[in-house]
């Protein structure tokens, strides 16, 4: 099937430090998502984005975050700066329309 | 506020039993839902969708949707140990490109 990719799959920093996730999303896919997920339980969201601009931002999406997908390549999501609370596993995850989504493996966030 | 909601947190089954998941929206604007299944580790697969009122069914898999209630629910027949997972409910509103997903019901299928 459709297949997001995500990378790196772990990235351990210091608190403080910026941290770049990437995520090569499904190619004709339109709308692009990041999720944020503690401890295997609930999968929670952050941000869309589409035709280049953030749609939808929810409260955990804080002023420390950003995204882009400059040129078409990858959907990025930056902190900066990190905080201990930010340690979790991020979710990326592509859509076609209001359909399903595909989520990639994930990349596990390690703040030290 | 929550916009999806699951029940139960954690179901355990044994192996050939039935489990039976249930998940609501308190949006009355949500009208269309999803069933994802994750393993522990793993990322989320899509398991079923269903938009309209009724049953729909796949395999062991059997969901259904009253749009009046706005709760859907994910019943697994002959349940096998390789079902124990995570498995999410996520509700979208017409119009609005994002997927509201509630807390999980955590299912354990034990040989």
């Amino acid at each position: 099937g459709p297949k997001v990719l995500q990378i790196p799959s772990h990235q351990i920093i210091d608190m403080g430090q910026m941290v770049t996730l990437n995520c090569d999303p499904v190619s004709n896919h339109l709308y692009f998502y990041w999720y944020k997920q503690i401890l295997g339980q609930q999968m929670e969201f952050l941000v869309n984005f589409y035709n280049g601009k953030v749609m939808e931002k929810s409260k955990l999406f804080k002023d420390q975050f950003s995204v882009e997908r400059p040129d078409g390549s990858y959907f990025t999501l930056k902190i900066q700066p990190t905080a201990l609370e930010d340690s979790a596993v991020y979710f990326c995850a592509s859509s076609l329309s209001q359909n399903t989504l595909y989520f990639g493996a994930g990349t596990r966030l390690s703040v030290l | 506020q929550q916009k999806v909601q699951q029940s139960p947190e954690s179901l355990i089954v044994p192996e050939g039993g039935m489990a039976s998941l249930n998940c609501t929206s308190s949006d009355r604007n949500v009208d269309y839902f999803w069933w994802y299944r994750q393993h522990s580790g793993k990322s989320p697969k899509m398991l079923m969708s269903i938009f309209s009122n009724g049953e729909k069914e796949e395999g062991r898999f059997t969901v259904h949707l009253n749009k009046a209630s706005l709760h859907t629910s994910l019943h697994i027949r002959d349940s096998q140990p390789s079902d124990s997972a995570l498995y999410l409910c996520a509700a979208s509103i017409p119009g609005y490109q994002n997927f509201y997903f509630g807390k999980g019901t955590s299912l354990t299928v034990i040989p």
